[in-house]
């Protein structure tokens, strides 16, 4: 079965440390992934998304993530975390045409000064 | 250039009624997504549309339906409300539905059912 898992509900970084926000993938073709981000109120915005190449995917506002075909994994990361960046992340994977997407069930972010 | 806009933003119905949502894609976008979002089931994709042709369909049932106009303008339906139908209706557009995409997302319609 296609599914997203991301172990962590809710997590709370401090100012200035860096994130990580785990996510596993479970898919039966090529998997095409996708993090987004999602404050109060707004909908979905796009923050990174692999499709092929360098398993290493810069996005906006300085978030990266790493593809490891191995562990199934599409990990999020932040060096310095901002109060800005408190919001929930949601990791899906998608068809390669970045559609019908599969979500995960997101993790909350807190951000404490 | 203007986002993905979704009508209206705000919806409460009661069970047994029908609903009508609407989603205007990003000017030159073909390609409308829609998706549900409640806190038990989180994210789910509905259906995707793509001229006027439905091209993926999720796991919903058949009270779930939608069309596309022919300026890329889609719509959402669902009859027979139930409570569970509360959630958060999310439209997605993008340029095709062909390769490497991305989805730009609408701030959503909010549907109550009483």
């Amino acid at each position: 079965a296609q599914s997203v898992t991301q172990p962590d509900i809710h997590i709370t970084v401090s100012e200035g440390a860096s994130l990580e926000l785990r996510c596993n993938y479970s898919y039966g073709a090529t998997p095409y992934l996708f993090w987004y981000v999602q404050s109060p109120g707004q909908g979905l915005q796009l923050l990174l998304k692999y499709f092929s190449g360098d398993t290493l995917v810069q996005g906006i506002k300085g978030f990266e993530a790493e593809f490891k075909r191995s562990q199934s994994s599409f990990n999020l990361r932040k060096p310095s975390v901002h109060w800005s960046d408190a919001a929930e992340y949601f990791c899906a994977v998608g068809n390669q045409a970045g559609t019908a997407l599969i979500f995960g069930k997101g993790t909350t972010l807190s951000v404490s000064s | 250039k203007a986002g993905v806009t979704q009508t209206p933003r705000y919806l409460i119905k009661t069970r047994g009624q029908q609903v009508t949502l609407s989603c205007s894609p990003i000017s030159g976008h073909r390609s409308v997504s829609w998706y549900q979002q409640t806190p038990g089931q989180g994210l789910q994709f509905l259906f995707e549309y793509f001229s006027e042709t439905q091209r993926n369909k999720g796991n919903f049932p058949g009270r779930f339906s939608g069309r596309q106009f022919s300026n890329s303008r889609s719509e959402m339906n669902v009859s027979t409300l139930e409570l569970g139908d509360s959630a958060l209706y999310l439209c997605a557009s993008s340029f095709t539905s062909g390769y490497q995409e991305t989805q730009y997302f609408g701030p959503g319609t909010r549907l109550l059912v009483l």
